[in-house]
């Protein structure tokens, strides 16, 4: 299962477009790229998801470079209830990859007014 | 539509002492799984279960066993609890097992071994 780096913290400002890089060197060919928000005494939501290129949706933006190395979450306009955990995950469909689901620790965004 | 419940929110058990966490799910997901959360740490997979009647271990599957006892319900035993096991527990569900599903989660377990 390929690793992934986040940093462990963020700061920002109400308003400001935020964008959380996240590192997955050694990336298979069949993984998907997977973002979860994490509020405090909540379980993870699901943000986005993509395999190559960009993908948007209606709360973030997925940028995924042409050698899959690595992934930016953005997140426009951020708000003060955006604060929370955001985790970075990376897999391949079930064929012996479930085992290994781990979110690691995440990055901290912290909004501030 | 409730999504996936737990009970109960909050235990506080003795060492030795044993319970069961219950999670249920309306969603007619095939995939379920337990998860378990420390202070400051991300979320670690203690068992899950592919589809109805199949289980399998995660991460850290000692000193749990579970019970997938219909497509519905999936629940997580601790046999004989230990300080250890002090943490906040997470169900969650999907369509399918694997990275590329989305993973619906329960509000946890916040539980307490004394």
């Amino acid at each position: 299962l390929a690793k992934t780096t986040q940093p462990i913290s963020m700061d920002s400002y109400e308003g400001q477009e935020v964008n959380i890089t996240c590192s997955h060197n050694n990336i298979a060919t069949n993984d998907y790229i997977t973002w979860y928000q994490q509020f405090p005494s909540q379980g993870p939501r699901f943000i986005i998801q993509g395999y190559k290129t960009k993908v948007t949706n209606e709360v973030a933006s997925l940028f995924i470079p042409a050698d899959r190395k690595s992934s930016t979450l953005s997140l426009p306009r951020v708000s003060l209830s955006d604060t929370a955990v955001y985790y970075c995950l990376v897999g391949a469909p079930y064929g012996g990859a479930t085992n290994k689901l781990i979110f690691g620790t995440g990055t901290l965004l912290a909004v501030q007014p | 539509n409730a999504g996936v419940t737990q009970t109960p929110k909050f235990q506080v058990l003795k060492t030795g002492q044993s319970m069961t966490l219950q999670c249920a799910q309306d969603m007619n997901h095939n995939s379920m799984y337990w998860y378990r959360q420390d202070p400051g740490m991300g979320l670690r997979l203690i068992y899950y279960s592919a589809s109805e009647g199949t289980t399998d271990k995660g991460e850290v599957p000692n000193g749990y066993n579970v019970s997938r006892l219909n497509k519905r319900e999936f629940s997580l035993r601790l046999e004989s609890a230990a300080p250890s096991q002090t943490s906040v527990y997470f169900c969650a569900s999907s369509t399918l097992p694997g990275h590329n599903y989305e993973q619906y989660f329960g509000p946890g377990t916040r539980l307490t071994v004394t």
